[in-house]
């Protein structure tokens, strides 16, 4: 089976802290990218960070940066000095290709709050 | 500007009253599909197409119908909406032959059915 499991619900943190956001999955394929999305209350789905699975190195973008642990099925996602407008739900997520179609699968999602 | 839309984004409707939800994308992207978002659930893929007139179903398709006459269209379609279809709806286009690249989601529709 294809899962994505975050198991932090909600996280809270103070403006300007570091904060990390788990995620494993599982999956037999061997050719897959995994993101980091982000729900603010607008509803809208915002693309936060993109990993190859056969990269090792670990993808940043900006403040965002992953730690990708690919034997262990490891994805989280570390926001460093974090700001009030990253507060939102993150989604984790990966996608694989099965007889040439797509398949997105997502997490539950971690509620992240940044008090100030 | 690249984008994809919805029609409606929020929605009221009571159990068994047929209704459509509109999808465009203006990106000339292959690949289409339907997810519903539930608290504690994430978003599940409810159809898919890979492109015009090839549809197929996702992780959660009964009760739905969706079809793909245009490249840029795909409706979802609710024959007869039952309470537990309440939800938010995403639609999400991206190149068939570039899936590592970004989905592009609209802007999601809510539907409450009654």
């Amino acid at each position: 089976a294809q899962t994505v499991t975050q198991s932090q619900p909600e996280m809270s943190v103070q403006e300007a802290e570091t904060v990390t956001l788990s995620c494993t999955y599982d999956t037999s394929e061997s050719n897959y990218y995994l993101f980091w999305y982000k729900q603010p209350p607008s509803r809208q789905m915002i693309l936060v960070i993109r990993q190859e699975a056969y990269k090792q190195q670990n993808a940043t973008e900006n403040r965002f940066s992953v730690n990708f642990q690919k034997a262990a099925k490891s994805f989280s996602l570390k926001i460093s000095d974090s700001q009030l407008g990253d507060t939102a739900m993150y989604f984790c997520a990966f996608i694989y290709i099965i007889q040439g179609a797509q398949k997105l699968v997502f997490g539950q999602g971690t509620r992240l709050t940044i008090n100030p | 500007e690249a984008q994809v839309t919805q029609n409606p984004r929020y929605l009221i409707t009571v159990t068994g009253k047929k209704l459509t939800v509109t999808c465009s994308q203006n990106m000339n992207h292959e690949y289409m599909s339907w997810y519903r978002q539930d608290p504690g659930l994430g978003l599940r893929q409810i159809y898919y197409s890979m492109n015009v007139e090839v549809t197929d179903k996702g992780d959660v398709p009964e009760g739905y119908k969706v079809s793909r006459k245009e490249k840029r269209n795909f409706p979802l379609i609710l024959e007869s909406p039952s309470p537990n279809q309440t939800s938010l709806y995403f639609c999400a286009s991206s190149p068939l032959l570039a899936p590592g690249k970004t989905q592009y989601f609209g802007p999601g529709t809510r539907l409450l059915v009654l």
